[in-house]
């Protein structure tokens, strides 16, 4: 069983849709939780931190379950500019440091 | 905060080549410092971390290499690069002290790599 997994998609919305990705994590362990951003041939820059309580960063909301161990991220009234990849990270404690280990990405593609 | 400057940002190297990436590091001191690969269509593999000068962690069994000279220089490296060895290679640090988790992390600008 993969670390963090994802479902990879694409997921083909209309502009103005809500839309949701999960992300499954094994590691009991880890410790903090993130949603990253990657456009083509690019690199992924941090998009929000994502926390037990949920946080909301204007039309983006992240949840976590530790229970369950899985995170979401739902994206409200979607924009053009919202097509990319949507990685998930998990934080984890090794040997003294943190490692982030990355989901393999969903893409999501919103057309007009 | 801090910056990761990557280079060459695109490489076009033969088989059986030496391969070596160099990432430095601004705005902050002692930083863990990671090297990611991500071949086409995949997510990113953690390839090396380093918590310190001369401290190298290799997670993947693979003809690379890495190094850690300097406390901001973060060097990968190949004798001989393999045909696989092709992907788009990203450098990481913490946004924050690694002490923070919270912050999540912040990447170069990569250098993607093809081996022909």
């Amino acid at each position: 069983r993969k670390e963090v997994e994802q479902d990879p998609g694409p997921f083909n919305v209309p502009e103005g849709a809500t839309v949701a990705f999960n992300c499954t994590y094994s590691n009991s362990a880890s410790q903090s939780f993130f949603w990253y951003r990657q456009d083509c041939r690019k690199e992924p820059k941090l998009l929000m931190s994502v926390y037990s309580s949920g946080n909301e960063d204007g039309r983006f909301t992240a949840q976590l379950n530790r229970a369950s161990q899985y995170i979401s991220l739902l994206i409200r009234d979607s924009k053009l500019s919202d097509s990319a990849t949507y990685l998930c990270v998990v934080n984890k404690a090794l040997r003294g440091s943190y490692i982030p280990t990355f989901g393999r990405g969903t893409s999501l593609i919103v057309h007009p | 905060s801090q910056t990761i400057h990557q280079w060459p940002a695109t490489l076009v190297q033969p088989v059986g080549s030496p391969l070596s990436l160099e990432c430095t590091v601004e705005g902050t001191s002692n930083p863990n410092l990671y090297w990611y690969r991500q071949a086409a269509g995949r997510g990113l593999q953690l390839l090396f971390y380093s918590v310190g000068i001369g401290q190298i962690s290799s997670e993947v069994p693979q003809n690379l290499s890495a190094s850690r000279p300097q406390d901001r220089q973060f060097i990968l490296s190949s004798k001989k690069l393999l045909l696989s060895d092709s992907g788009f290679y990203l450098c990481a640090c913490p946004l924050r002290s690694q002490l923070a988790s919270d912050y999540g992390y912040t990447f170069g600008s990569g250098t993607r790599l093809t081996v022909v």
